[in-house]
Formats: C-alpha cells, sequence, structure tokens
C-alpha cells in the first residue's frame, strides 16, 4: 500500500519569499514517481514537478524544486520568489513507476497564503 | 491542443437518484482516470478506462460505474445517491504507450461539483 503524509494543513508566506511544503510517503513499490499538484479555488488540479524515484538529481521546473530525500522517504516542494498567484492549495501524490493504471494516491494538502 | 473538459460543472441531486458526469479527454490521450475529492480532502482514486474497459480500481461500490467510448472520452455514474457523494470529481486523461511503459502525466478536468441533498 502507498501513502502521503502532508503535516502542514496551512502555510503563509510573505511575497517573494521561498517556501518549503512538506511531504512524506510510504510505500512497498521498488519503483514509484512523485507529483506535486497545484489546486486554486476553480478546483483544476495543476500538474507541477514529477520526481522518479531512481532519478539521481533533485527535479526542477522553473520556480519549483522538489527536496527528495529517498532514505527519509520525504519529497518536500519548494518555491522559490513566492507570487501571489501561488496561493493555492498544493498535494504531493504518489503512483507506481509504471504499467498502465495511473491511480495517483494523494495527500490531504497544504493551503499556501502568499501575502503582500 | 484542446485540455480536458468536464460537464456540468454543478450538479444537485436528491438521495436516492442516480447521476452522469461527463468528460472529454485530451486530445492524443487514450487514458481516463476519475477521481472522488470530498470537502478539505486529497483525490481518491475511483477506476481508470483504457481502450474502452475498466483496469484498475480504487475502494468504491460498485454503484460507481464508467464508461469510455472509443474516442476516448468518459463517463461516471454514480446510482442510489448517498449524501456522502457529495464532492468535487475530477477526471484525467493521459497517454499510456505500452511499449514505453513509463510514468504518463495525467492532466485533469476543472471538475464536476456534485451536491446530494
Amino acid at each position: 500500500a502507498q501513502k502521503i503524509t502532508q503535516t502542514q494543513p496551512g502555510m503563509f508566506v510573505q511575497e517573494k519569499e521561498a517556501v518549503t511544503l512538506d511531504c512524506t510517503y510510504d510505500t512497498s513499490d521498488p519503483s514509484y514517481g512523485l507529483f506535486w499538484y497545484k489546486q486554486p479555488s476553480s478546483g483544476e488540479m495543476i500538474f507541477l514537478i514529477y520526481q522518479g524515484s531512481y532519478d539521481q538529481q533533485n527535479a526542477t521546473e522553473g520556480r519549483y524544486s522538489l527536496n527528495f530525500q529517498k532514505a527519509r522517504k520525504s519529497a518536500n516542494l519548494v518555491i522559490s520568489a513566492s507570487q501571489l498567484g501561488d496561493s493555492a492549495m498544493y498535494f504531493c501524490a504518489i503512483r507506481r513507476y509504471s504499467g498502465a493504471t495511473n491511480k495517483l494516491i494523494f495527500g490531504t494538502g497544504t493551503l499556501l497564503a502568499v501575502q503582500p | 491542443e484542446t485540455g480536458v473538459t468536464q460537464s456540468p460543472t454543478h450538479l444537485i441531486k436528491t438521495r436516492g437518484q442516480q447521476v452522469t458526469l461527463r468528460c472529454s479527454s485530451q486530445s492524443g490521450h487514450n487514458t481516463v482516470s476519475w477521481y472522488q475529492q470530498a470537502l478539505g480532502q486529497g483525490p481518491q482514486f475511483i477506476f481508470q478506462y483504457y481502450r474502452e474497459e475498466e483496469n484498475g480500481r480504487g475502494n468504491f461500490p460498485p454503484r460507481f460505474s464508467g464508461l469510455q467510448f472509443p474516442n476516448y472520452s468518459s463517463e461516471l455514474n454514480v446510482n442510489a445517491l448517498e449524501l456522502d457523494d457529495s464532492a468535487l470529481y475530477l477526471c484525467a486523461s493521459s497517454l499510456w504507450e505500452r511499449q514505453v511503459d513509463s510514468y504518463n502525466e495525467q492532466f485533469f478536468g476543472p471538475g464536476t461539483r456534485l451536491t446530494v441533498l
């Protein structure tokens, strides 16, 4: 079974500051993928960044980077230079690395509020 | 490139009724997954359709059923609605290629918000 834990229900950050959103996971699969999604109040899940369990380097996508620590089973999202538009719910998710079933297991999310 | 669309955006039903939600997948995608997101929770996987067949299911009762059509669009049907079925229903499409068999990014639609009274 796979499980995602996000322990921060809510976070505040000042505009232009960096923020780290925590995510720990549990899985018995030898290979897996970790995802972060952003969900604005409109409801749509927006893909931000992906990390494969065998990737040697931490993933980066623009202002988003993933601090992947496999031994500690953590996959924290770092957002640099926060913007007001970053205010949203953020979900961490895990899935098996391969196979036709694209089942994502999500955490409970972190609500990020960016203050001017 | 056309994104994932869902209809309707909002729906109100009463307990015991049946509902059908619709999803059009992104152009070029062959797989559709459905998720239920209750208020304050993360999305939960309901099931997935690949080439018109269900090929994965979460912990949901049989009154949750689906279809996928030859154009890869999909329907989610829920019978005998219960109050706890009130949620945001998200559809996600992706492209799975058997010969590649690697992770495939899912693109989500805007969701259908179902309220059961």
